[in-house]
């Protein structure tokens, strides 16, 4: 079955610092990948929509200068937190999906800490 | 817009119980409806699904009915093992409009299943 692998799966940065989280799909082509952000005991929250070579969608209140997607090629897709705070600590989970499995396939979540 | 609202948790059984996690959605299309689990740590797995109504989605003892007369998609294991603990979300995908593709979760129900 198709498999979307996240990495690194924790993170630990110092404030101020930028990390960069990799989501890629093993074995199809992911024309669309969502980026979530979860906080604790609560449920997922939709940052933005990338689709290969285009800009990614963004959804209300997400800070795109903030959070930067880059989805280069079919099979990877990057979220990269610049600057990070404290406050930008939480688990982050991409899904990739195709015209088979739009959406269905998730990643296994990377939990970011910033100290 | 769309939304999915899912029974306030969490939910302690003990094993061989039956289990119930309600969960109802306001939609302006036809959207797909989905259950997801998640393990401690871990990204989301897909566990069942329904694409029209009447259908039932069914895996791993549990299973779900599209209504759409109640707008439910109620989740259900006749009987839980431990390792049925998790969180558990109920999420639909809209297949039109501005919102195609995207998916849309309840807030997720906690179940822990003691021995």
């Amino acid at each position: 079955g198709a498999v979307v692998s996240q990495h690194p799966s924790r993170v630990i940065c110092k404030s101020g610092t930028s990390v960069k989280i990799e989501c890629r799909s093993l074995d199809f082509q992911a024309t669309t990948m969502f980026w979530y952000r979860q906080f604790p005991k609560k449920s997922l929250m939709l940052m933005a929509t990338s689709n290969e070579g285009s800009k990614a969608t963004y959804e209300q209140g997400v800070e795109k200068d903030k959070f930067l997607i880059n989805h280069a090629s079919l099979t990877l897709s990057t979220l990269t937190v610049t600057s990070a705070h404290p406050e930008d600590s939480s688990f982050y989970i991409c899904s990739a999906g195709t015209a088979l499995n739009y959406g269905y396939t998730f990643g296994s979540g990377t939990r970011l800490t910033v100290v | 817009g769309n939304s999915v609202t899912q029974m306030e948790g969490p939910v302690t059984l003990s094993e061989e119980a039956f289990l119930t996690i309600n969960c109802t959605y306001t939609a302006t299309g036809y959207p797909s409806l989905f259950w997801y689990v998640q393990y401690p740590g871990e990204g989301l797995q897909l566990l069942l699904k329904a694409t029209k109504a009447d259908d039932k989605g069914s895996n791993k003892g549990f299973e779900a009915t599209y209504r759409k007369e109640t707008t439910s998609f109620h989740l259900e294991k006749g009987s839980v093992q431990v390792s049925d603990s998790a969180v558990y979300f109920c999420a639909l995908k809209d297949d039109g409009g501005t919102s195609y593709g995207k998916l849309t979760f309840g807030q997720g129900t906690i179940l822990t299943v003691h021995p």
